[in-house]
């Protein structure tokens, strides 16, 4: 099946710095990605969708600002936590969902823990 | 707007029992049905889906069946492992959606 990757695994950084999470689908295009934010024990929830080559469209209350996605090709996804602060510890998982699998699967990454100090 | 309810965990069980896991959900429209499963460490994985009432989706050896007039789509197998020790997501996406709308997750032990 197809395989989307996110780097880094898990990351830990000082509050106040940015911190970049790549994700990538490897043997498909990703027409669209989805980022989404897993709390310990809890569901996941759908924080911005992003389509390749346009501004991500976010779920309401997640500060744009704040999270930035840029979706510049169609096998890649970026998403940077910017001034970074304990509360954004999370647990960040990528989706991509590509028309050119003859499907509409959405396929997700292995997420990325984030660890702020 | 659409939601997903499924049944608390933690579920316990011993090797070899049946299980079902409920979900129930709220959308309009003919929604398409999903079951997620999330090993230990690792991503969420599709486990099976049914994008039409009275469908069956099917996967190693679960099941769940789309039953639109009790708006159901709960997991069942007849025989776990220990290897299907893992967390469970029932999801909905709409009709001529984009979106896909988790439930909180169901997180199921096994017994040897």
């Amino acid at each position: 099946g197809a395989v989307v990757s996110q780097h880094p695994s898990w990351v830990i950084c000082k509050s106040g710095t940015s911190v970049k999470i790549e994700c990538r689908s490897l043997d498909f295009q990703a027409t669209t990605m989805f980022w989404y934010r897993q709390f310990p024990k809890q569901s996941l929830m759908l924080m911005a969708t992003s389509n390749e080559g346009s501004k991500a469209t976010y779920e309401q209350g997640v500060e744009k600002d704040k999270f930035l996605i840029n979706h510049a090709s169609l096998t890649l996804s970026t998403l940077t936590v910017t001034s970074a602060h304990p509360e954004d510890s999370s647990f960040y998982i990528c989706s991509a969902r590509g028309a050119s699998d003859g499907t509409d699967t959405q396929y997700f990454g292995p997420g990325t823990r984030l660890t702020v100090l | 707007g659409d939601s997903v309810t499924q049944m608390e965990g933690p579920v316990t069980l011993s090797e070899e029992a049946f299980l079902t896991i409920n979900c129930t959900y709220t959308a309009t429209g003919y929604p398409s049905l999903f079951w997620y499963v999330q090993y230990p460490g690792e991503g969420l994985q599709l486990l099976l889906k049914a994008t039409k009432a009275d469908d069956k989706g099917s996967n190693k050896g679960f099941e769940a069946t789309y039953r639109k007039e009790t708006t159901s789509f709960h997991l069942e197998k007849g025989s776990v492992q220990v290897s299907d020790s893992a967390v469970y997501f029932c999801a909905l996406r709409g009709s001529g959606g984009f979106k896909t709308i988790f439930g909180a997750g169901t997180r199921l032990f096994v017994k040897a």
